[in-house]
């Protein structure tokens, strides 16, 4: 069964600040998703990984994977109170990029 | 991306009465698939709804409790049956495998629901 664990699952932090969430997976997979979901909203995709070693930035978030060590990072640049969300990741047991297993989330709170 | 519709977006239903939920999608997708959140909590999957053929449970969830239709590329339903207050979460679909779509899998807006 793939198990799939981000920690921290809570995080506050100061703006300005960077820090990093890490997702490991128990099972090997070459895709790797990042989700944002705000409160009482559905999810927004953030990055897509495909492949090991495949780093991926928006603003001010970047995402890496692993794919040896089943491990993905999404790190924080210069925090902002606008980046206040939960953050998912999920890993994908198919090729075809469908049927996805989540982490536990982090919820992350970024203090002015 | 694709555009993707649910409803009822919140519903609140009676111990032991059936709720049927609504995914729509603006674009043909290959698969479909019903995401259970329960509050607080991460997002599990229930099933994936092939078209032409009967939907693909996941451990822990069943047809007679939560059946489901997918009668064409761009439209699926989920019911939930004989409800109880455990089954009290959003419900969200998702979509991918597109023409319009990359690689990744898009969520609907879900569908809250809270069983008294």
């Amino acid at each position: 069964e793939l198990k799939v664990e981000q920690n921290p699952l809570f995080l506050s932090m100061q703006e300005g600040k960077n820090y990093t969430i890490y997702c490991n997976y128990s099972t090997t997979s070459d895709r790797l998703y990042w989700y944002r979901q705000d409160p009482g909203k559905s999810l927004e995709s953030l990055f897509v990984l495909l492949s090991n070693g495949a780093v991926k930035q928006e603003g001010r978030l970047m995402a890496s994977l692993d794919t040896k060590a089943r491990l993905s990072t999404l790190h924080i640049t210069a925090a902002v109170h606008d980046l206040s969300a939960t953050y998912f990741c999920a890993v994908d047991i198919w090729t075809s990029g469908s049927r996805l297993t989540f982490g536990e989330g982090t919820q992350l709170t970024v203090n002015p | 991306s694709a555009v993707i519709s649910q409803k009822p977006s919140r519903d609140i239903c009676q111990r032991g009465t059936s709720l049927t939920i609504q995914c729509q999608v603006d674009s043909q997708v290959t698969m479909m698939f019903w995401y259970r959140q329960q509050p607080g909590q991460s997002l599990t999957l229930i099933a994936t709804a092939n078209q032409g053929s009967e939907a693909t449970y996941e451990s822990g969830f069943v047809i007679d409790k939560f059946p489901i239709s997918r009668p064409n590329l761009t439209f699926s339903t989920l019911t939930v049956s004989n409800m109880s207050p455990e089954d009290s979460s959003i419900y969200l679909c998702s979509v991918a495998g597109g023409t319009a779509l990359t690689n990744t899998q898009y969520f609907g807006p879900g569908t809250r629901l809270t069983v008294l």
